[in-house]
């Protein structure tokens, strides 16, 4: 089945620890999307990547680090400059031609 | 700005009781227009994609409508398994590498009870 994943589904950090959350798609998407979900917050946008070895920062790029070395996987370390770091992060991937945007299930990311 | 901005924030119905889902929206040229459902601690769930005013889509109880401001969702005699957060977002005509990103509204929890 053709899907997003996103691992793990829950993470703890710990003060000063930089963490990794994994995203790997194959629906041969170009585009994937890192999105920040806070409670009674709409989704804000972490960083995005429509091909690979190419990346943009979104509207909350502080604290947090993206690669593309692959068209399948786009992982998101979030960094010790992130100084709040608890919320649901969420992983989508897109195609030019259908435009809407496959989200995965999500990792909820928790501050030890 | 682009602005998506979703009405109302919270909704509860009765079994059976249609009602509609506001989302209005400021872009300098819509692209598309998106709705999604959400359930609580699951990843946004595609349902809907609009292009153009008077574009209507449907699936089952759910009806997506779009004007030139606003886009509508209307739910036909809901079921409490209906019960989820709707999101709305935009998606506006740019260039390079700002095309494709979309613009997300809060969301309406609705809520139908039995």
């Amino acid at each position: 089945d053709g899907g997003i994943t996103q691992s793990p589904k829950y993470l703890f950090r710990k003060e000063g620890q930089n963490v990794t959350l994994s995203c790997e798609q194959n629906l041969n998407h170009d585009a994937m999307y890192w999105y920040r979900q806070d409670p009674g917050q709409g989704l804000r946008l972490i960083y995005y990547s429509q091909i690979v070895n190419d990346f943009q920062k979104g509207d909350i790029a502080e604290g947090y680090s993206v690669s593309r070395e692959k068209k399948e996987s786009f992982p998101l370390t979030v960094t010790s400059a992130q100084k709040n770091p608890t919320a649901f992060y969420l992983c989508a991937s897109s195609t030019d031609r259908e435009r809407a945007q496959y989200f995965g299930p999500g990792t909820r990311l928790l501050v030890l | 700005e682009d602005q998506v901005t979703q009405s109302p924030e919270a909704l509860r119905l009765q079994e059976g009781e249609s009602s509609s889902l506001n989302c209005s929206y400021t872009v300098s040229g819509l692209r598309g227009l998106f709705w999604y459902r959400q359930d609580p601690g699951k990843g946004p769930e595609f349902l809907f994609t609009l292009y153009s005013a008077g574009e209507e889509k449907e699936k089952e109880r759910l009806k997506a409508t779009l004007t030139k401001k606003e886009s509508f969702l209307h739910i036909t005699a809901p079921k409490p398994e209906d019960s989820a957060t709707y999101l709305c977002a935009v998606q506006a005509f740019g260039r390079g590498s700002t095309l494709g990103r979309l613009y997300f509204g809060r969301g309406t929890q609705l809520t139908v009870w039995p």
